[in-house]
């Protein structure tokens, strides 16, 4: 597709699982960009990848949340022992960044939102 | 910190008025500025991004930098009622290593029919 995609587009789930939530940024984009966003809140930014490493790492809450990508494709959010503070919905943006490390325009996916019982 | 502020509004404006949305930011040293329009239960869209002082206008849309007084600023002309939705200011900014995009809480704009 086009876009940027994101699944599952829902989860409900109980607290204390494990949640992995995926995303497939556009063809040839290098950058992919996590953010939490919860109800009525901003863009909270979670974890930066250039290509399949990740340079920034900082805004991940906890060590119960990791994130990892394939190449320059597919990445997923691994969120571990899900706690209530965690429903959210969670955006996936991609960028092709002329300059390594800045940002430039950024495409969000339609998000998957989390509801932790 | 660094920081992007908006006011939460809700900014209410009859259909056909000109909307203006604010935003303010602290670190000095910040290139690109965007706007999003968010509707509720969607994600963001851009609407514009500009990078030099002044104006840039894009249709009914006109945002306006001044890095003196780091504020950005997005005007909506004959403003629509489909124009309704959250409008997230986002600045980039160098913060532990990286550049990030740094998004304000969102201003909510009503446009009344």
């Amino acid at each position: 597709g086009a876009g940027v995609s994101q699944s599952p587009s829902n989860k409900v789930t109980e607290k204390g699982k494990d949640v992995e939530l995926r995303c497939d940024p556009i063809s040839g984009h290098t950058a992919l960009y996590w953010y939490r966003q919860r109800l009525g809140q901003g863009l909270e930014f979670l974890i930066y990848f250039q290509g399949n490493s990740a340079p920034d790492k900082s805004g991940l809450p906890s060590d119960r949340f990791s994130a990892e990508r394939t190449g320059e494709s597919v990445s997923t959010l691994t969120i571990q022992r899900t706690q209530q503070e965690d429903s959210a919905v969670y955006l996936c943006a991609s960028v092709f960044p002329e300059i390594a490390g800045s940002t430039d325009t950024q495409y969000f996916g339609p998000g998957t939102r989390l509801t932790v019982l | 910190q660094k920081e992007v502020e908006q006011n939460s509004g809700p900014l209410s404006v009859p259909e056909g008025a000109i909307a203006s949305l604010n935003c303010t930011y602290s670190d000095r040293g910040s290139q690109s500025f965007f706007w999003y329009r968010q509707y509720s239960g969607k994600s963001p869209e851009l609407i514009m991004f500009i990078y030099s002082n002044g104006d840039k206008e894009d249709g009914r849309f006109t945002a306006q930098l001044n890095k003196a007084s780091q504020y950005v600023s997005l005007l909506i002309r004959d403003s629509q009622p489909s124009d309704s939705a959250t409008y997230l200011c986002a600045v980039n900014a160098w913060m532990d290593s990286s550049y990030k995009l740094i998004f304000g809480s969102g201003t909510r704009l009503l446009v009344r029919p």
